[in-house]
C-alpha cells in the first residue's frame, strides 16, 4: 500500500527566504505526483504535477523535482512572501491519476 | 464558470441520520470524486466516477453511497451518520485528457 510522509509537518520562516518542503512515497511506481496549496477553511489549488517521466515542473517562484528511484520529491519557493504561508499538499497518483494517495501536509507560516 | 461547488458548507447530524452532499461541476469533466480530510492523516479517497453511470470504491467507500446520473454531479449519500463519519469533505474534477484536479470549497460535517 502507497504511503505518502511530509516533512517537516510545520515551517516557520522569515519573509524573502528560499525554502524547501520534502515529500516522500513507498512505491516507486507512481503515475505522477501533485503538490496542492491549502488555505485555512478552503479547498486545494493545484500548485504543479509531473509525470512520473519528468524530473522537474517549475510555475513563477515554485519548482518541484520527482526521483522515482528513491521515492521523493521536493518543493522549492524562492523568495518567500507572506502571502505563501498555507499548508502545502504532496499527493501520488497510485494506479492511474482518478487515485490519489496524500501526504498528511507541510504548515507553513512566513512571517514579514 | 464557478469550477466545482460543493453544498452545504456546514452540517450537524445526530447518530443514525441521513443526508447526501452535494458536488457539481461546470467544467465538462468526466472525473470526479470525494475525498475526507480528518486531523493528522491525509485525504482519503471514498468513491470516484470516470463517467456518468459509472462508479467505484476508493480506499474508504464503508457508509458512503454514490450515484452519477449526469455529467456535472456526484452526490455523496451517508446512510446512517456514525460520529466516525466526522470530518471534511472534498470533492474534486479532472478531465480525462489532462490530470490536474480540481477540488471544491468542502464540506464541514460533525456527527453527534
Amino acid at each position: 500500500k502507497q504511503e505518502v510522509t511530509q516533512i517537516p509537518a510545520a515551517l516557520s520562516v522569515p519573509e524573502g527566504e528560499n525554502l524547501v518542503l520534502n515529500c516522500s512515497f513507498t512505491d516507486s511506481a507512481i503515475y505522477n505526483l501533485q503538490w496542492f496549496r491549502q488555505d485555512p477553511g478552503k479547498g486545494l489549488t493545484s500548485l504543479l504535477l509531473i509525470q512520473s517521466s519528468q524530473r522537474e515542473q517549475t510555475s513563477g517562484r515554485l519548482n518541484a523535482s520527482l526521483d522515482k528511484s528513491s521515492g521523493r520529491s521536493t518543493l522549492y519557493i524562492a523568495a518567500s512572501q507572506p502571502g505563501d504561508s498555507a499548508t502545502y499538499l504532496c499527493a501520488v497518483g497510485d494506479t492511474g491519476f482518478q487515485k490519489l494517495v496524500f501526504g498528511t501536509g507541510t504548515r507553513l507560516l512566513v512571517s514579514p | 464558470n464557478a469550477g466545482v461547488t460543493q453544498t452545504p458548507k456546514f452540517q450537524v447530524l445526530k447518530t443514525g441520520q441521513s443526508m447526501t452532499l452535494q458536488c457539481a461541476q461546470d467544467m465538462n469533466h468526466e472525473y470526479m470524486s470525494w475525498y475526507r480530510q480528518d486531523p493528522g492523516m491525509g485525504l482519503r479517497l471514498i468513491h470516484y466516477s470516470v463517467g456518468a453511470g459509472i462508479t467505484d470504491q476508493g480506499e474508504v467507500p464503508n457508509g458512503y453511497n454514490v450515484s452519477r446520473s449526469t455529467t456535472e454531479d456526484f452526490p455523496l449519500r451517508l446512510l446512517s451518520a456514525a460520529p466516525s463519519q466526522t470530518s471534511v469533505y472534498f470533492c474534486a474534477s479532472a478531465s480525462l485528457e489532462a490530470d490536474t484536479q480540481y477540488f471544491g470549497p468542502g464540506t464541514r460535517l460533525t456527527v453527534l
